[in-house]
């Protein structure tokens, strides 16, 4: 069993849609990331969070710790929104765990 | 730019080659990191450096050691090349409290 689950999968939604990827994790942690890898393969760093919610422009990131859930939205999603979306968690042992990630296709 | 710097950006390797990866970061960060990607996987944690000086084992260090020259530099080594070590290698780096930043990955092939 993987400490950390993303879904969905695969997403593919509507330019302008509100798009939302969720994270589940087992594990006790310290943070929890959002990253952003682009079909080039580079890899963004969104967010860092260990409690509430955090916003940046159209990207809202949401932590739940006593249910280990996190949430990604997007709103007014845009083609250059297209890319796969991980989320990572830092155990409070100084372990790293991530998820498989979410493609998220955007079509205009 | 300030940043992540990695290098080589593509490398193929004979099995049983050595080589070294070689990563840099201008933003006086303090931890640096080493993950591959594999297809279906996700990022695994390869070595870390929590502070010049200091290295640690992540989740698949088998096969690999890493140097934390000075606060700027990590670099990863691969003594003797297996086509299992074939994958797209990613330096990053953070300060805590402070997300990550990631190189542009280095794409090894082992033949």
């Amino acid at each position: 069993k993987n400490e950390v689950e993303q879904s969905p999968q695969n997403l593919t939604a509507q330019e302008g849609e509100f798009i939302t990827i969720n994270c589940s994790y087992s594990v006790g942690i310290s943070a929890l990331h959002w990253l952003q890898q682009h079909p080039g393969g580079g890899i963004v760093s969104l967010f860092m969070l260990s409690s509430g919610k955090k916003k940046h422009g159209r990207l809202i990131a949401t932590i739940n710790i006593q249910e280990k859930h996190s949430s990604l939205h997007i709103t007014a999603s845009h083609p250059r929104d297209s890319a796969v979306y991980i989320c990572a968690v830092r155990g409070t042992g100084n372990q790293f765990y991530f998820g498989t990630g979410t493609s998220l296709t955007v079509i205009p | 730019n300030a940043g992540v710097t990695q290098t080589p950006k593509f490398q193929v390797l004979k099995t049983g080659q050595s080589m070294t990866l070689q990563c840099a970061q201008d933003m006086n960060h303090n931890s640096m990191y080493w993950y591959r990607q594999d297809p279906g996987m996700g990022l695994r944690l390869i070595y870390y450096s929590a502070s010049e000086g200091t290295t640690d084992k992540g989740e698949v260090p088998n096969g690999y050691n890493v140097s934390r020259l000075n606060k700027r530099e990590f670099s990863l080594r691969l003594e003797s090349a297996a086509p299992s070590q074939t994958s797209v290698y990613f330096c990053a780096s953070s300060l805590t409290g402070v997300g990550y930043t990631f190189g542009s990955g280095t794409r090894l092939t082992v033949v």
